[in-house]
């Protein structure tokens, strides 16, 4: 079945305007995770949305980034007044929701390579 | 606080080489679950293996091989006769029953498979 799936691809922008990355998860998956990958911090918990629940949000890094999921499936991350430190691969992952047996694994979407100039 | 150290940050070896990468993890719950997934060039990361703190039985598929050690509190993962399509980086990541299903991740290892 189809997996994960981010747009865009790449994106450019210029320091100080907002980015919206997308993320598509696998269907059926109600939790859904964004993640920030940077050669100086690693691969970097930012925010997990679960059904309907309130996200957890205690990996932002600042109050301009922030999260929505539409209708528990797509997610868009927002990412205000970029600086040249966001500049990072913003990954998506889905995973089904947490149930008695344990922690699901999670599936990783191909990222979304932002590069603030 | 929960903690995962990779400490070998670049590997190279040579084809049909066996080589093991090291992951050392930090948790104080005794509920946790450990991961390996494979990062190759496309950039895509791969799952490979969950593993939860109940199960210490090692694990073998095809070529891979886990060894999950609670004395050690080690996960470290062998790759037998490796291949150059084995090069990729692999990162080693932990999640306990605070973090809700957050990966706390190690910073990876880089495995360098040459002809």
């Amino acid at each position: 079945g189809a997996g994960v799936s981010q747009s865009p691809s790449n994106k450019v922008t210029e320091k100080g305007k907002d980015v919206e990355l997308r993320c598509d998860p696998i269907s059926g998956h109600t939790a859904l995770y964004w993640y920030r990958q940077s050669l100086g911090q690693g691969l970097e918990f930012l925010i997990y949305f679960q059904g309907n629940s309130a996200p957890d949000k205690s990996g932002l890094p600042s109050d301009r980034f922030s999260a929505e999921r539409t209708g528990g499936s797509v997610s868009t991350l927002t990412i205000q007044r970029t600086q040249q430190e966001d500049s990072a691969v913003y990954l998506c992952a889905s995973s089904l929701v947490r149930g008695r047996i344990g922690i699901y694994e999670q599936y990783f979407g191909p990222g979304t390579r932002l590069t603030v100039t | 606080a929960q903690k995962v150290t990779q400490a070998q940050t670049e590997i190279s070896v040579v084809e049909k080489e066996d080589v093991t990468l090291d992951c050392v993890y930090e948790t104080r719950d005794t509920t946790y679950y450990l991961f390996w997934y494979k990062q190759p060039p496309s950039g895509e990361l791969v799952f490979l293996i969950r593993r939860n703190s109940f199960d210490e039985q090692n694990e073998i598929s095809g070529r891979y091989s886990w060894n999950f050690q609670k004395s050690t509190s080690s996960f470290n993962f062998t790759i037998t006769a490796s291949q150059v399509v084995d090069s990729a980086v692999y990162f080693c990541a932990l999640s306990d029953e605070g973090s809700q299903g957050n990966l706390i991740f190690g910073k990876g290892t880089k495995l360098s498979v040459k002809p």
